[in-house]
């Protein structure tokens, strides 16, 4: 067990580009949860999967954020069209049906 | 819906000395509570969760939290700190009956211990 893994840990980008990120979960887990965390914030939920379906979305996800989870395995989210206000750490989580979210590292976003 | 407020944004203590990290809640409906930490440029890590039983809940690193339902409070404790518990600490709450719910995270408590 590796735990949650992100990638990439940092990303750079200028305005207007778009950007996705990669998130695999711990292997058994059938729920992944997308959070942004802002400097000096807590995490703010975003989106979950349980398995590939997507069940929940945050009013926080806009139109130019999308996610998926295509086989129930690992998820990508994507921004489109990025702002500096989507300037944040990206953090994905995992859990059993029951279970404790357990949290990545984080993929922190930096937009010119 | 439910809202967390951590009281304390930042906590200076010195080292060895023992130390409070406040958090209420608030729900319309029963929660489970969580505390995390954050260590600079790193994600979340549990650090003691109460779903349900005592009220008093130990975790790792020698924190310990206790469940107020009448205070709405999960306050988390430790007798004597190290410089290594300098990080992020944040309380989180997510609705009873399912562990998998999302989380609804407080502003987060900055510990800061001094030699």
């Amino acid at each position: 067990d590796t735990g949650v893994s992100q990638d990439p840990r940092h990303k750079i980008t200028k305005r207007g580009q778009n950007v996705t990120f990669r998130c695999d979960p711990i292997s058994e887990h059938n729920r992944l949860y997308w959070y942004r965390q802002t400097l000096g914030q807590g995490p703010e939920f975003l989106t979950y999967f349980q398995n590939e379906a997507q069940l929940e979305k945050s009013r926080l996800l806009s139109d130019r954020f999308s996610a998926e989870r295509p086989k129930g395995s690992f998820s990508t989210l994507e921004i489109q069209r990025t702002e500096q206000g989507d300037s944040a750490m990206y953090l994905c989580a995992s859990s059993s049906p029951v279970g404790t979210q357990f949290f990545g590292p984080g993929t922190r976003l930096t937009v010119l | 819906a439910q809202s967390v407020t951590q009281l304390d944004s930042q906590v200076p203590v010195f080292e060895e000395a023992p130390v409070e990290l406040r958090c209420n809640y608030s729900s319309s409906v029963s929660v489970y509570l969580f505390w995390y930490v954050q260590y600079p440029n790193q994600g979340l890590q549990l650090l003691l969760k109460y779903l349900s039983g005592s009220t008093l809940v130990k975790g790792i690193n020698g924190f310990e939290a206790e469940f107020n339902k009448s205070q709405t409070s999960f306050h988390l404790r430790k007798p004597s700190v190290h410089i290594s518990d300098t990080a992020e600490y944040f309380c989180a709450v997510s609705e009873a009956g399912n562990a998998g719910n999302m989380l609804t995270f407080g502003g987060g408590t900055r510990l800061m211990v001094k030699p």
